[in-house]
């Protein structure tokens, strides 16, 4: 069946270090690709996506691109601040409605 | 205002309780799911709805019921509280019409069985 696994965390960085959290899954067929940030006390919101192979999905300076020949959609950014303190996860759809979830990496960012 | 809502946000219970959940959205959405969070296990479904007179278990529905009142309602019922349903709850909601079906969540409610 469909899964994904995602670096455990805690992850702690320096304010503008770079930033990678490994994603890969295992999807019959054409998964799309996400990732999802949940910051303190909130609930999940999307960050960024990619439905097809070789695409690149950013936002707030994050990056992941799906990679179809590893299975993976690393996340990365260049230089993280200390707001980008969050639990991320990558999840996978793979044509149903059904998310699959990976078990989220904390990423603590100190000033 | 927030798209979608849940109350209580936190709840702390005993076992043998009945619990209900309850979560609104105004994004006029049709899909409507249940998940819960524990650590070092991600998001797990508990149930779905994909409109008001369809109700589908998810992978842990054990222990649980749901009523989808409205297209905006959908409630999650603890029968009888165990102390491992201590976790948080979320609801998310997505649009029949997106290929991707991404989907937007609620704040959480933090359910406490002692």
């Amino acid at each position: 069946g469909n899964s994904v696994t995602q670096m455990e965390g805690p992850v702690t960085l320096s304010e503008e270090a770079f930033l990678t959290i490994n994603c890969t899954y295992t999807a019959t067929g054409y998964p799309s690709l996400f990732w999802y940030v949940q910051y303190p006390g909130e609930g999940l919101q999307l960050l960024l996506k990619a439905t097809k192979a070789d695409d690149k999905g950013s936002n707030k300076g994050f990056e992941a691109t799906y990679r179809k020949e590893t299975t993976s959609f690393h996340l990365e950014k260049g230089s993280v601040q200390v707001s980008d303190s969050a639990v991320y996860f990558c999840a996978l759809t793979s044509g149903t409605y059904k998310y699959i979830f990976g078990t989220g990496t904390r990423l603590k960012v100190l000033a | 205002d927030a798209d979608v809502t849940q109350t209580p946000r936190n709840r702390i219970t005993k076992t043998g309780k009945r619990i209900m959940l309850e979560c609104s959205q105004t994004k006029g959405h049709d899909r409507m799911y249940w998940y819960r969070q524990d650590p070092g296990l991600g998001l797990r479904l508990i149930y779905y709805s994909f409109d008001v007179k369809d109700i589908n278990k998810g992978e842990i529905s054990d222990g649980y019921s749901v009523s989808r009142q409205a297209q905006a309602k959908f409630s999650l019922s603890l029968e009888s509280a165990i102390p491992n349903q201590t976790a948080l709850y979320f609801c998310a909601t997505s649009d029949l019409g997106t290929r991707d079906n991404e989907q937007f969540f609620g704040p959480g409610t933090r359910l406490t069985v002692l």
